[in-house]
């Protein structure tokens, strides 16, 4: 079947340290994927973009990598702050559609 | 100030009585969507259209009715709630059919009683 799976548990670090989470997705071929950030009680907002053909992606102290042979995408913050916490969500859209699939998105905590 | 409306914020009502959350953008986007977020199963689509009188469902739209008849409006339509719809629900927008970005609209807390 086809999956799109995050880390469920939340994930708490130091200020200052880089945060790393993890999307995994099994049974897709997507031209894409993307990370978004989510805040309680809000609508997500889109950070970045990485393409099949790419393996890294920055934007300031945000990094992503796509490695579509483990089929997997990996979200960096770096320096990290406390105003980074929020649930982070990755999605695709399967090739040959137009919808989107998400994953059930990581709680990051970045503690002072 | 360009942005995706949904109304109303919150609401609560009763199983069966028939109730539309309005969704609106101003940014003249072909794309639009609906989600559902839940916990522990993340957002879902629901339904989406890439263009006037274009919908296509996605992978939940089992209670669910919309219509594009304008460009920048994208009601969802339930006919007749169950409590089993209780949800967040999240209407988004994309500039183009084949955009990678979506823009998402504040939310919807509807409680089915």
């Amino acid at each position: 079947s086809q999956k799109i799976e995050q880390n469920s548990e939340a994930l708490n670090i130091q200020e200052g340290k880089t945060a790393t989470l993890t999307c995994n997705y099994t049974n897709y071929s997507p031209a894409y994927l993307q990370w978004y950030r989510q805040d309680p009680g809000r609508g997500p907002v889109f950070l970045l973009l990485i393409r099949e053909n790419e393996k890294e992606k920055r934007k300031e102290r945000l990094k992503v990598t796509f490695d579509t042979t483990l089929k997997q995408s990996l979200f960096h913050i770096t320096a990290s702050q406390p105003a980074d916490s929020a649930t982070y969500l990755c999605a695709l859209s399967p090739s040959g559609t137009y919808k989107y699939i998400f994953g059930t998105g990581t709680r990051l905590k970045v503690l002072a | 100030e360009a942005q995706v409306t949904q109304n109303p914020r919150y609401l609560i009502t009763v199983t069966g009585k028939k109730l539309t959350v309005t969704c609106s953008q101003n940014m003249n986007h072909e794309y639009m969507s609906w989600y559902r977020q839940d916990p522990g199963l993340g957002l879902r689509q629901i339904y989406y259209s890439m263009n006037v009188e274009v919908t296509d469902k996605g992978d939940v739209p089992e209670g669910y009715k919309v219509s594009r008849k304008e460009k920048r409006n994208f009601p969802l339509i339930l006919e007749s709630p169950s409590p089993n719809q209780t949800s967040l629900y999240f209407c988004a927008s994309s500039p183009r059919t084949s955009s990678e970005t979506q823009y998402f609209g504040p939310g919807t807390r509807l409680l089915v009683l």
